[in-house]
């Protein structure tokens, strides 16, 4: 089975950086993406990684390491419109469906 | 159509009755999920179909759930004799297979109330 671990809630500050992060167990890793909720509406894909490192896309962010079942999601330079649940989901080799964290609410403050 | 598109986009039904929701996935992409949402929980995997394939059944949480698609276009899913446990969003997505790094396009959701 999987199982994915993100904190529930987080706050911070506008113009500031934050760091979501992800932990995973999976069987066969096969990539891990981020997705942004806003309240009351559908999720949006954010980002994947599928190889350790880096990847970089605007103001956002995100990190993987394989072999620490390690992902985060940075945040740079925070507007208010960042308030919003942000969700990691893992694909495991050989299977399509992603399996779903349980998101963490982030809260950004004047 | 340029997204995924849901319907109803709120349904409220009594215990017992049984309800369809619908899916209309974007033209092209192969395959098609359900997720179910819970208030204040994450995602939770239902079903997933891809082409001809058999479906991935897995998530189904009970017997009173089933879902179809026809080829690759639109999905239904079923939920039979309504409980209030079965309250919450359900998302439809779809996605391009054949593109390993591209992420679920969701749908804005079914809110099912079951009262």
């Amino acid at each position: 089975g999987q199982n994915i671990d993100q904190p529930t809630e987080m706050t911070a500050t506008e113009g500031a950086i934050v760091q979501i992060n992800c932990t995973y167990q999976t069987s066969g890793f096969n990539g891990l993406f981020w997705y942004q909720q806003h309240a009351g509406e559908a999720p949006t894909f954010l980002s994947y990684n599928v190889l350790d490192g880096l990847e970089e896309k605007g103001r956002f962010s995100s990190f993987l390491s394989r072999s620490k079942g390690y992902s985060y999601l940075l945040l740079k330079e925070l507007q208010m419109k960042d308030s919003a649940s942000y969700l990691c989901a893992v694909r495991s080799m050989g299977f399509q469906k992603l399996v779903f964290g349980t998101g963490t609410r982030l809260l950004v403050s004047p | 159509g340029a997204g995924v598109s849901q319907s109803p986009s709120n349904k409220v039904t009594e215990k017992g009755k049984d309800v369809e929701l619908r899916c209309d996935p974007i033209s092209g992409h192969t395959a098609l999920y359900w997720y179910r949402q819970r208030l204040g929980q994450g995602l939770e995997f239902l079903i997933y179909f891809q082409g001809n394939s058999a479906p991935d059944k897995s998530g189904l949480p009970s017997d009173r759930f089933s879902a179809e698609r026809t080829g690759e276009s639109v999905s239904t899913l079923t939920i039979q004799r309504t409980q209030q446990e079965d309250s919450a969003v359900y998302l439809c997505a779809s996605s391009l297979e054949s593109v390993r790094g591209y992420g679920y396009t969701f749908g804005s959701g079914t809110r099912l109330t079951v009262v």
